[in-house]
């Protein structure tokens, strides 16, 4: 998985709990992505990082924050989960904007 | 492991055979193009890519047609081996450092 690792890999959590997911990567890469993957509608973008301290939202944002505070770690953070935060999450990283996206191996997400 | 193959196109295809998926793409402005394999329980992974200044580009296999003409990408998989039995889906550079990426084909390889 390209030096990529997730965690936790499996959550069951319950609606209202904040709940923070983990991305690492040792491949010294800039940019940094999650995404949440859900049948019927394939790998939607939440939010990436093009460098420490700098992020940006993708298309299904809310309900969702980062940060990134140093290059190899992008966190992914419900502040209050929600049933519908349900889902299976991944990471990317690139080297370049143009570049392909490696990922990691996901996190299963059950919001109860 | 992760399900993500609900409700896709579905491709049976024999062993043996050869296989193509089709994906159309938005943007005419894309110029970056990606084919992703997705086993199940696993991350996608990165099989081939091409740029928009080409309209084909080989690999171990595979084999990537861009048609910019119609917006039109195929991904052609050579003698299709059971471990060839995954979802498969496109995505496009469409600016902004990001992918869109396409809902996925699975792929189903009959022994």
């Amino acid at each position: 998985d390209a030096g990529i690792t997730q965690s936790p890999r499996h959550k069951v959590t319950e609606t209202g709990t904040p709940v923070t997911l983990r991305c690492h990567q040792t491949e010294n890469h800039r940019y940094m992505y999650w995404y949440r993957q859900d049948p019927g509608h394939g790998l939607r973008l939440i939010h990436y990082s093009y460098g420490v301290k700098d992020t940006d939202k993708g298309e299904v944002s809310d309900g969702y924050s980062v940060s990134r505070s140093k290059t190899e770690d992008f966190l992914l953070t419900l502040e209050s989960a929600t049933s519908s935060q349900t889902s299976v999450y991944f990471c990317a990283i690139a080297g370049g904007s143009d570049n392909e996206q490696f990922f990691g191996p996901g996190t299963r997400l059950t919001v109860l | 492991g992760e399900s993500v193959g609900l409700h896709l196109p579905t491709l049976s295809v024999q062993e043996g055979d050869n296989s193509i998926i089709n994906c159309a793409y938005s943007n005419s402005a894309s110029d970056y193009f990606i084919w992703y394999k997705q086993e199940s329980g696993k991350g996608p992974q990165f099989i081939i890519d091409i740029r928009s200044n080409m309209d084909k580009r080989q690999g171990q296999r595979v084999t990537v047609l861009l048609n910019k003409t119609v917006k039109h990408l195929s991904l052609q998989i050579a003698a299709t081996q059971p471990g060839d039995s995954a979802v498969y889906f496109c995505a496009e550079n469409s600016g902004n450092n990001r992918l869109a990426f396409g809902k996925g084909n699975q792929v189903v390889v009959i022994p």
